[in-house]
């Protein structure tokens, strides 16, 4: 099984909800990661989790909360989002440090 | 600082015509390479990678590339490309000990019939 399963594929949000991504693995994967993605450009990396601690935070706005309650599960926690917050983002995984990612299929979401 | 350069935005080649996108990268370690392929709307896959070893390498869908120490180059290629490989192309180096992917800016695949 090679697959990152994310939850939900679209979301729309208003700037006052609170709204949760989720994103799931069972490759046995110790890092996972969460991108975002705007149209035309490549993935941004926002927030690195290693063994279930958050190992890198790339200056992300705090509207953007990760949480990582396990070894197989990432979440990305939304609240007072911005419209220019609207992008695919996509979560990955990956065994160890510079090895492949394994990526999901993304959540569009959208900011009304 | 390490970068990656895809220097070709658009490409677009007749179906069954061969393919050569490039990429170049700034790094001043052994650098870990990859190629992704991204379709409209979708995650990344994974074509193929580059770690040590023979700097020819095979991927899936047929793509190989081709690791190139002296020019920085790792550029990907496939001999015959069908109308289902038009897609988004990202060339991405990783770090040693680090986490970080470094993306290029991607090349865009449009397939003629």
């Amino acid at each position: 099984d090679t697959e990152v399963t994310q939850t939900p594929k679209h979301l729309v949000m208003g700037m006052t909800n609170k709204k949760s991504l989720k994103c799931e693995q069972h490759m046995g994967h110790r890092a996972m990661y969460w991108y975002k993605q705007k149209a035309k450009k490549p993935p941004e990396l926002m927030f690195v989790y290693s063994y279930e601690k958050l190992s890198i935070n790339e200056s992300v706005p705090s509207r953007f909360s990760p949480e990582c309650p396990n070894s197989s599960l990432l979440n990305l926690h939304l609240h007072a989002l911005q419209p220019e917050d609207s992008a695919l983002y996509l979560c990955a995984s990956s065994l160890a440090e510079h090895t492949e990612a394994f990526f999901g299929q993304g959540t569009r979401l959208t900011v009304v | 600082a390490q970068s990656v350069t895809q220097p070709d935005i658009h490409i677009t080649v007749s179906e069954g015509a061969s393919l050569e996108l490039r990429c170049n990268y700034s790094y001043g370690a052994t650098p870990y390479l990859f190629w992704y392929v991204q379709s409209p709307g979708q995650g990344l896959q994974l074509l193929l990678k580059y770690f040590s070893g023979d700097t020819l390498v095979q991927g899936i869908k047929g793509f190989e590339a081709e690791f190139k120490r002296s020019q920085s180059s790792f550029n990907l290629r496939k001999p015959s490309v069908h109308w289902s490989d038009a897609a988004e192309y990202f060339c991405a180096v990783g770090l040693d000990s680090s986490y970080k992917l470094i993306f290029g800016s991607g090349t865009r695949l449009l397939v003629r019939p």
